[in-house]
């Protein structure tokens, strides 16, 4: 069976500080895809970030990069000088290929940024 | 490009009522999957559909139910409503060059009292 793990709940932080957001996950199957998604107060799950199970090179996007390393089937993002509007809830998600059009969520992670 | 839509975005209904709760994909996208999103269980996929035709089913009871229709439209149905149904039901679509990302509507706040 396939799972996604955010161990960490809720996390504070104050505005300009780093954070790394963790992800475990667990599948047999060798082709996949990992997602990061952000969900403000508004309810949307917006799309941050995809990568498949191939490709295994960090991303870096502005203030957020990621970093994936099969080794310790982890997927971990980091924000860079948070910033208050990055207050939300981060899931991260796992998709098999060939099981169509289902996502496997962890429980997220609330992050906080106070000013 | 108009992102996913979903109406109605609040409903209030009562026990053993039944409800419809409507989704409209991102042009050109064929595929539609549907999750629910509760404190207690998190997002869990309920099922997707591609071309009108259901290709996967997550583990929920016969009560809920969907379908898809020649312009990529879906509606999911819950009959007989329970307390436990209240959440928020997010669908989301896919095609296109990245078939594999789902992009996701504003959701629908169901409450069941």
């Amino acid at each position: 069976a396939q799972k996604v793990t955010q161990a960490q709940t809720e996390i504070s932080v104050v505005e300009k500080e780093d954070v790394t957001l963790d992800c475990v996950y667990e599948t047999r199957d060798t082709t996949y895809y990992l997602f990061w998604y952000k969900q403000p107060p508004s309810g949307e799950l917006v799309f941050l970030i995809r990568r498949n199970s191939f490709d295994e090179q960090n991303e870096i996007s502005g203030r957020y990069s990621w970093n994936f390393q099969k080794s310790t089937s982890s997927f971990n993002f980091t924000i860079t000088a948070s910033q208050v509007v990055d207050s939300a809830v981060y899931f991260c998600a796992l998709s098999i290929v060939g099981n169509t059009g289902k996502l496997i969520f962890g429980q997220g992670t609330t992050l906080q940024v106070k000013p | 490009k108009a992102g996913v839509t979903q109406t109605p975005r609040y409903l209030i209904k009562t026990r053993g009522q039944q409800v419809t709760l409507s989704c409209s994909p991102i042009s050109g996208h064929r595929s539609v999957s549907w999750y629910q999103q509760t404190p207690g269980q998190g997002l869990q996929f309920l099922f997707e559909y591609f071309s009108e035709t259901q290709r996967n089913k997550g583990n929920f009871p016969g009560r809920f139910s969907g379908r898809q229709f020649s312009n990529s439209r879906s509606e999911m149905n819950v009959s007989t409503l329970e307390l436990g149904d209240s959440a928020l039901y997010l669908c989301a679509s896919s095609g296109g060059r990245s078939i594999e990302t789902q992009y996701f509507g504003p959701g629908t706040r169901l409450l069941v009292l």
